[in-house]
């Protein structure tokens, strides 16, 4: 069964709203959580790794301040895209480890800003 | 600076005959590589990886093949199955074991009936 859910899976919004994104480990605690966006046909590209109790690490050229992620418990880990554009709608996908075993990853999220 | 390729975006094949499926990878600091199966509008699931001190990794009907002085390794399906149509996507990791992940741009897999 699942080990990471994430939710919504698909949300759509008007452009200058915010969006947050849920992720959450099942039966599991993640102390590490990651997110993930997937452009059409592309390769799922890292954004950030989400630490709990501490600040996120981002990846080069990822906007802190436009996804803002908080991982605030052991099993749950959010991201929120702030005043989205258009050119924000893709697939959003975390991902979680479970002891050493390889990732896990949610089901994603399919934003769409209009 | 694409550090893991998959060259070939798709890839057809007949049932009960042999998928392979290429990758390379130029970071000589990974050391870890594993292969997901992804169906449109859901998360990547695992389906098998290798260590780099290993150079082949088996389970049931899938293999990956691991060539470090290539910085190549492939996926092996044998026999295909229709159920096995999706994106493949190579992914690997340096120092962990399969966190921080980089991935390949995949590849479609259809397996004809």
């Amino acid at each position: 069964g699942a080990v990471v859910s994430q939710h919504p899976s698909r949300v759509i919004c008007k452009s200058g709203t915010s969006v947050k994104i849920e992720c959450r480990s099942l039966d599991f605690q993640a102390t590490t959580m990651f997110w993930y966006r997937q452009f059409p046909k592309k390769s799922l590209m890292l954004m950030a790794t989400s630490n709990e109790g501490s600040k996120a690490t981002y990846e080069q050229g990822v906007e802190k301040d436009k996804f803002l992620i908080n991982h605030a418990s052991l099993t749950l880990s959010t991201l929120t895209v702030t005043s989205a554009h258009p050119e924000d709608s893709s697939f959003y996908i975390c991902s979680a480890n479970l002891l050493n075993s390889p990732l896990h990853f949610g089901n994603g999220t399919r934003l769409t800003v209009t | 600076d694409q550090q893991v390729k998959q060259n070939s975006p798709s890839l057809s094949v007949q049932e009960g005959r042999i998928s392979i499926l290429n990758c390379d990878y130029t970071n000589s600091m990974f050391d870890y590589f594993l292969w997901y199966k992804k169906y449109p509008a859901e998360g990547p699931t695992f389906l098998i990886s290798i260590s780099s001190i290993k150079d082949k990794n088996e389970d049931g009907r899938f293999t990956v093949f691991l060539n470090k002085s290539a910085k190549h390794l492939s996926l092996h399906i044998v026999p295909s199955q229709p159920g096995d149509s999706a994106v493949y996507f190579c992914a690997a990791s340096a120092g962990t074991s399969g966190s921080r992940l980089t991935f390949g741009e995949g590849t479609q897999l259809t397996v004809n009936p």
